[in-house]
């Protein structure tokens, strides 16, 4: 059975930093690109970051780019999201999302087939 | 950056068929995937690639996608598929992927 639990999410001052972590079983993690979407209180989805199976690829979303950074660590079937500069608009539930095909890096592979139950971020003074 | 666009609501009595549309500028040219969200629960994948669905989606939903919309059809609707439901594409533009703004299902 797929799993993952994300872990990280707190109560984080504006301009604060914050690491979210991703804990992935069920699957053979370095095969899989993995990625973090966001969804703001009572509003819609919105996504956030990839990074490919072999970690060679990231890609981010605008509002994102430049203060967030994705890693992984397929040794400890890990997957990571730094977050700096951190802003109001970033309060949201942040989930870790694995991909729905293996050892692929195209987009045309890049469907969010299993989702974790997601870490809350707040970010207020 | 590409921009989709979802009604954010659709009602529709039991039993009958509901029709979600996901418009984009030539989206017909993409994939579209769709998720469905309930209440406090994590999203989950229904349909993807436009029209196949994962194993364990009912075939009561499909999907279709041609020109600047996209559709995700519920027939014979039941009480269960009340939920929220999302399109989202790749734009390889920016390379970024987009979701749109989800609409709310309601059963009657």
């Amino acid at each position: 059975e797929v799993k993952l639990v994300e872990s990280g999410g707190v109560v984080v001052q504006p301009g604060g930093s914050l690491r979210l972590s991703c804990a992935a079983s069920g699957f053979t993690f370095d095969e899989y690109t993995m990625h973090w979407v966001r969804q703001t209180p009572g509003k819609g989805l919105e996504w956030v970051s990839l990074i490919t199976y072999d970690g060679g690829t990231t890609f981010y979303a605008d509002s994102v780019k430049g203060r967030f950074t994705i890693s992984r660590d397929n040794s400890k079937r890990s997957l990571s999201l730094e977050m700096k500069s951190l802003s109001i608009e970033d309060t949201a539930l942040y989930y870790c999302v694995k991909d729905q095909l293996n050892l692929c890096t195209s987009s045309s592979c890049w469907v969010f087939e299993y989702w974790g139950q997601g870490t809350v971020v707040t970010v207020s003074s | 950056s590409y921009v989709l666009t979802q009604p954010p609501s659709v009602s529709v009595a039991p039993g009958q068929t509901a029709s979600i549309t996901c418009g984009g500028n030539n989206i017909g040219s993409k994939s579209v995937h769709w998720y469905q969200q309930k209440p406090g629960q994590a999203p989950v994948l229904v349909v993807y690639d436009d029209s196949d669905r994962p194993s364990g989606i009912p075939e009561r939903l499909s999907g279709s996608n041609s020109g600047n919309t996209a559709t995700l059809t519920v027939s014979r609707v039941e009480a269960g598929d009340e939920a929220d439901y999302y399109c989202q594409v790749w734009d390889t533009t920016s390379d970024q992927s987009i979701f749109g703004g989800g609409t709310k299902l309601t059963v009657l």
